[in-house]
């Protein structure tokens, strides 16, 4: 069955970095998209990043347009969201999901369990 | 950047109720619109892609429709498990975005 498993809760400080994980099981990778969505407290689904997986094509959000990175260990079947220069408006839950990426597949069809990010001093 | 505006922000419904929950594009996203439902503390779930097509599992009384900038999720008859935020969201062009949501909610 289809598993995305992301990494577990982080705390940072404005300025710093976080890195979270999604690792994904029961499906070929490189059929499929990666993207990241995120939903800060009160607020609606925001969405930020996008991965294909065969081609390494990556689309972003203007939010986050040139603060994030996406990466892929194909060996691990985990990839990667990392997010710099972390201010308070990024404290927000942070989802993988499996997307389409040029067919027919439905867009995010599976979800990762989230992971918290706080941003606080 | 297409904004997607949800109408209306809350819908009050008893059980057993139709919703009707419309979505519009600030320009035409032909048919690649979704359908999300939120509950919280959990995952948001796939409903509705490409305007009309039903995700697996997902019950028959939910059904999308609309083209052009138009779209609407139709609920035939509430369940108690039904009441939760729904997001559309598009999918024409990069980037892609998210409405800002309906909260359907008990009466």
């Amino acid at each position: 069955q289809v598993e995305l498993v992301q990494s577990g809760a982080e705390v940072k400080k404005p300025g710093a970095s976080v890195k979270v994980s999604c690792k994904a099981s029961g499906y070929t990778l490189t059929n499929y998209a990666i993207s990241w969505v995120r939903q800060a407290p009160g607020q609606g689904l925001e969405w930020m990043a996008w991965i294909d997986i065969s081609k390494g094509i990556m689309k972003f959000g203007q939010k986050v347009q040139g603060r994030v990175t996406l990466t892929t260990d194909t060996s691990t079947s985990t990839f990667y969201m990392e997010l710099t220069s972390l201010r308070s408006d990024d404290t927000a839950m942070y989802y993988c999901t499996r997307d389409r990426a040029n067919g027919p597949q439905p867009p995010n069809d599976y979800w990762g369990q989230g992971t918290l990010v706080t941003v606080s001093s | 950047e297409i904004v997607l505006t949800q109408s209306p922000g809350t819908l009050s419904l008893s059980p057993g109720e139709r919703a009707t929950l419309s979505c519009w594009a600030s320009q035409s996203i032909t048919g690649y619109l979704a359908w999300y439902q939120h509950k919280p503390g959990q995952a948001p779930r796939l409903l509705i892609y490409d305007t009309s097509n039903r995700a697996t599992g997902v019950p028959a009384r939910f059904s999308g429709s609309g083209s052009g900038t138009d779209f609407t999720l139709t609920i035939s008859s509430l369940e108690p498990e039904d009441f939760a935020v729904y997001y559309c969201h598009q999918r024409a062009n990069w980037p892609l975005t998210f409405g800002q949501g309906t909260k359907v909610e008990i009466k």
